[in-house]
């Protein structure tokens, strides 16, 4: 199975600050990355798609960038709202695998 | 409205079995790979088992092969996870997810989700 390590695990920032959240694949996924928001008792959303596609409705202070195995997502200015814990996940083998997850707290 | 409610999740004892549904409305369910992916209390995404349009593939993560059986029944705009053996490692909150494509092949990645329904397997 792909093994996906996302970094940090977690991180504390301050409202407008920009953070970035790492994702690496243990082997070549193309651009066939995604990446999830979970907010708190939610079901995760899909923000990201294909490495670096927004998804229709998705604020543009986020991004992502990336291909083969290591993949960043950013948050140009953090808001409150975007509390969540966020996950990339590949598609390109079978079976379809998740990181571990970046929690996202604000200082 | 576009969504997936999941229901059948409750307390099982070990070894027992469960049945789990969801019930989809708001977009042709037949013409979208499903799949139901899981989170353990305080866990990350866990993909467990995802089947083709029409229900002749199915696909399963090592872990439940043998004991899971994803189903559909397209007439009702329903999706089935018949859960089998079950032991603590099961205890999960189960979504319902949709495929992002109307392709005959499926994506693998997800665009919709339901808001869960909890399996705790406990003695």
């Amino acid at each position: 199975d792909i093994q996906m390590t996302q970094s940090p695990s977690s991180l504390s920032a301050s409202v407008g600050d920009r953070i970035t959240i790492t994702c690496q694949a243990s082997q070549d996924i193309s651009e066939y990355l995604h990446w999830y928001q979970q907010k708190p008792g939610k079901a995760p959303n899909l923000l990201i798609s294909d490495a670096s596609k927004l998804e229709t409705g998705v604020p543009s202070r986020f991004s992502a960038s990336g291909s083969g195995t290591h993949f960043t997502f950013t948050i140009a200015s953090l808001q409150p709202e975007d509390i969540a814990t966020y996950y990339c996940q590949q598609s390109d083998y079978l079976p379809p695998t998740f990181g571990q997850g970046t929690k996202v707290e604000i200082k | 409205e576009v969504q997936l409610v999941e229901s059948g999740g409750g307390l099982v004892q070990p070894g027992g079995s469960l049945r789990l549904s969801c019930a989809a409305s708001g977009f042709t369910f037949s013409n979208y790979w499903m799949t139901w992916v899981r989170q353990a209390p305080g866990k990350g995404l866990e993909w467990v088992a995802s089947i083709k349009r029409d229900g002749t593939q199915t696909f399963y993560v090592d872990s439940v092969k043998g004991r899971f059986a994803i189903s559909r029944d397209n007439a009702q705009n329903s999706l089935f996870l018949e859960m089998n053996s079950l032991g603590a490692e099961d205890t999960a909150v189960y979504y319902c997810v949709r495929d992002v494509t109307l392709s005959v092949v499926s994506r693998w990645y997800f665009d919709l989700w339901g808001r869960g329904t909890l399996v705790t397997v406990t003695s």
